[in-house]
């Protein structure tokens, strides 16, 4: 069965510190789309980016960053210099079966603090 | 700007209730999924639908819970009767589903109490 684990339950950092947020899964499938979600103390949950298993490729989004290891499946997500406005709980995501088995880690929640 | 919109936000019943809660997807999405959130449980998925027809619904109890899409436009959740500890957000997310990999886009939630 598919699995994805987030280690880290909670982060504190300072204002313009870099963070890295964990993501470990575990899947059969060779064909698979991994994900992360960000909820803001708002509630709701806010899609940042899809990785297909096909893709290493590192991916850079003005602050984010996301490094794909496929060796060791990782998809850990990196957000430079933070702000007080990243404070959230992020979730990574698996979906490795056509949306059927779309499965959320539990989560890290990341305060920055100013 | 298109997004997924559930009603109501916020519901408070008593135990043995009907609870009925909705979704309306973004337009031309073709797959539509229910999740519970709570602090013990994570984000759990209840319901899966593509294309109005239900894939998975596994993660459901069956005996209270029921899901369905009337239409494209609508997709329901329903719990009869409902107990304390159903109370949870329910999310709903809609997507485009091409091969595998739906990016999923979630309304803002439902918070159910039962009291």
């Amino acid at each position: 069965a598919q699995k994805v684990t987030q280690a880290q339950t909670e982060i504190s950092v300072v204002e313009k510190e870099d963070v890295t947020l964990d993501c470990v899964y575990e899947t059969r499938d060779t064909t698979y789309y991994l994900f992360w979600y960000k909820q803001p103390p708002s509630g709701e949950l806010v899609f940042l980016i899809r990785r297909n298993s096909f893709d290493e490729q590192n991916e850079i989004s003005g602050r984010y960053s996301w490094n794909f290891q496929k060796s060791t499946s990782s998809f850990n997500f990196t957000i430079t210099a933070s702000q007080v406005v990243d404070s959230a709980v992020y979730f990574c995501a698996l979906d490795d079966n056509y949306g059927q088995n779309f499965v959320f880690g539990p989560g890290t929640r990341l305060s920055v603090l100013p | 700007d298109a997004r997924v919109t559930q009603t109501p936000r916020h519901k408070v019943t008593e135990m043995g209730q009907e609870v009925t809660m909705r979704c309306q997807p973004i337009l031309g999405h073709n797959t539509v999924f229910w999740y519970r959130q709570t602090m013990m449980q994570g984000l759990e998925l209840l319901a899966y639908f593509r294309n109005r027809a239900p894939l998975d619904d596994s993660g459901m109890p069956k005996d209270r819970f029921s899901a369905e899409m009337p239409d494209a436009t609508l997709a329901t959740l329903k719990i009869q009767p409902s107990e304390p500890r159903d109370s949870a957000v329910y999310f709903c997310a809609s997507g485009l589903a091409v091969g595998v990999g739906t990016e999923a886009f979630f309304g803002q939630g439902t918070r159910l109490t039962v009291v």
